[in-house]
């Protein structure tokens, strides 16, 4: 597509559900990334994906979050039992390459109550 | 470990006024450097970056941003601000060095004032 397309664009849960996020990159953009955005903490570096694989998976929070990628496209991030603190917006970014910057999304705005 | 510290929260300035948001980083090898911005309710955009080359660089909508490796900074400067730049501006960094992340800062909220 255009752009990074994000869905859904808001989501509120209740507390102790699962919730899926989804990605889709721009075509042809090998590198997805996901990144959370609290108020007034900036951008909190959740997870890289190099096509299928993830390499750096070292900024998700605890084991109640997990992302996959499939076919090189889209991804889907998955937070179980959900938290109050979970409430955030969900940023993925996609780039052919590093050092030409990110395309982000405009977000999934997640709200826990 | 990469850290950038955007050191002013909040900057108002007045319509036509010149604006400097200030940027710093911390790593011992070679960087690639990001401002981005994201207007309410949306994205964020890539508004200049810094790879290598020239220190003084050109982005969108009359922005610039200087590199100065010996103070590891990346100030974003604009000569007249208009209503319109109102948004959160965030500076990012990633090592040059083939790592493929970027490390954000915490964002500078400008706020032009009619």
């Amino acid at each position: 597509g255009a752009g990074v397309s994000q869905s859904p664009s808001n989501k509120v849960t209740e507390k102790g559900k699962d919730v899926e996020l989804r990605c889709d990159p721009i075509s042809g953009h090998t590198a997805l990334y996901w990144y959370r955005q609290s108020l007034g903490q900036g951008l909190e570096f959740l997870i890289y994906f190099q096509g299928n694989s993830a390499p750096d998976k070292s900024g998700l929070p605890s084991d109640r979050f997990s992302a996959e990628r499939t076919g090189g496209s889209v991804s889907t991030l998955t937070i179980q039992r959900t938290q109050q603190e979970d409430s955030a917006v969900y940023l993925c970014a996609s780039a052919a390459q590093l050092n030409y910057g990110y395309t982000f999304g405009s977000g999934t705005r997640l709200t826990v109550v | 470990a990469q850290s950038v510290t955007q050191l002013d929260s909040q900057v108002p300035v007045f319509e036509e006024a010149p604006v400097e948001l200030r940027c710093n980083y911390s790593s011992s090898v070679s960087v690639y450097l990001f401002w981005y911005v994201q207007y309410p309710n949306q994205g964020l955009q890539l508004l200049l970056k810094y790879l290598s080359g020239s220190t003084l660089v050109k982005g969108i909508n009359g922005f610039e941003a200087e590199f100065n490796k010996s103070q590891t900074s990346f100030h974003l400067r604009k000569p007249s601000v208009h209503i319109s730049d109102t948004a959160e501006y965030f500076c990012a960094v990633s090592e040059g060095t083939g790592a493929n992340n970027l490390f954000f800062g915490t964002g500078t909220r400008l706020t032009v004032i009619p």
